[in-house]
């Protein structure tokens, strides 16, 4: 069936470095991704998302890159702060009549003084 | 914070108990959602409403049944769960369903546990 998984549960990073965050996708019928980041004890919070007619899309420190050639997406993060440590997770929409929405099951990040 | 509250943020309850989580936005949307996030998996999509009206149910069984009285509120009425149904409950808010296309703005959920 379709899924969208995650390539690494974990990620530890230097406090300062950028850190990439990637996500695989199998439904080529998807046209809107969304990347959330949830802090322990907190819901999920929107960080940026990306609409299948671009390849990459900026916010504050972070960008999310999508390269539909491979059905991959990544999200980076600039100068990686403590403040970033959190599960990170990608969702997707599939287009169509019957719209599907369709979360990966997180990277955890952790952040090293 | 995000504007959407829920209560309460922690629950054990026994397989014969009944009882009710209770979500709160106080954003001025139209839609309301709750998710089931158990360890490890994937966040899970239970129900969609929108302009009071369900619009989603996920084959939930019937355990869990959903109330939206209107578009601020949303509850989840429990009776007889399972083991299985421990996890953290979200709710979460957005303008409109918009095919899901929408910002969804998620409250810090009820961790629930069932003995």
């Amino acid at each position: 069936g379709e899924s969208v998984g995650l390539h690494l549960p974990t990620l530890s990073v230097q406090e300062g470095d950028n850190s990439i965050i990637n996500c695989a996708y199998s439904n080529s019928a998807s046209d809107y991704f969304i990347w959330y980041k949830q802090e322990s004890g907190k819901g999920p919070q929107f960080i940026i998302d990306i609409r299948s007619n671009m390849d990459k899309r900026q916010g504050q420190r972070v960008t999310v890159l999508l390269n539909k050639t491979v059905k991959h997406l990544s999200l980076q993060i600039a100068a990686t702060q403590p403040g970033d440590s959190a599960v990170y997770f990608c969702a997707e929409i599939s287009s169509g009549s019957a719209r599907q929405l369709t979360f990966g099951s997180g990277t955890q990040l952790t952040v090293l003084p | 914070e995000t504007g959407v509250t829920q209560t309460p943020r922690h629950l054990v309850m026994g397989m014969t108990n009944k009882k009710s989580l209770k979500c709160e936005q106080h954003l001025g949307h139209n839609a309301m959602y709750w998710y089931k996030q158990s360890a490890k998996k994937p966040l899970e999509l239970m129900f969609v409403y929108n302009f009071k009206e369900q619009t989603e149910n996920n084959s939930v069984p019937s355990r869990f049944s959903p109330e939206c009285p209107n578009s601020s509120h949303l509850f989840l009425h429990l009776h007889t769960l399972q083991p299985e149904d421990s996890a953290l409950y979200l709710c979460a808010s957005s303008p409109n369903t918009g095919g899901f296309a929408d910002t969804q703005y998620f409250g810090p959920g009820t961790r629930l546990t069932v003995l």
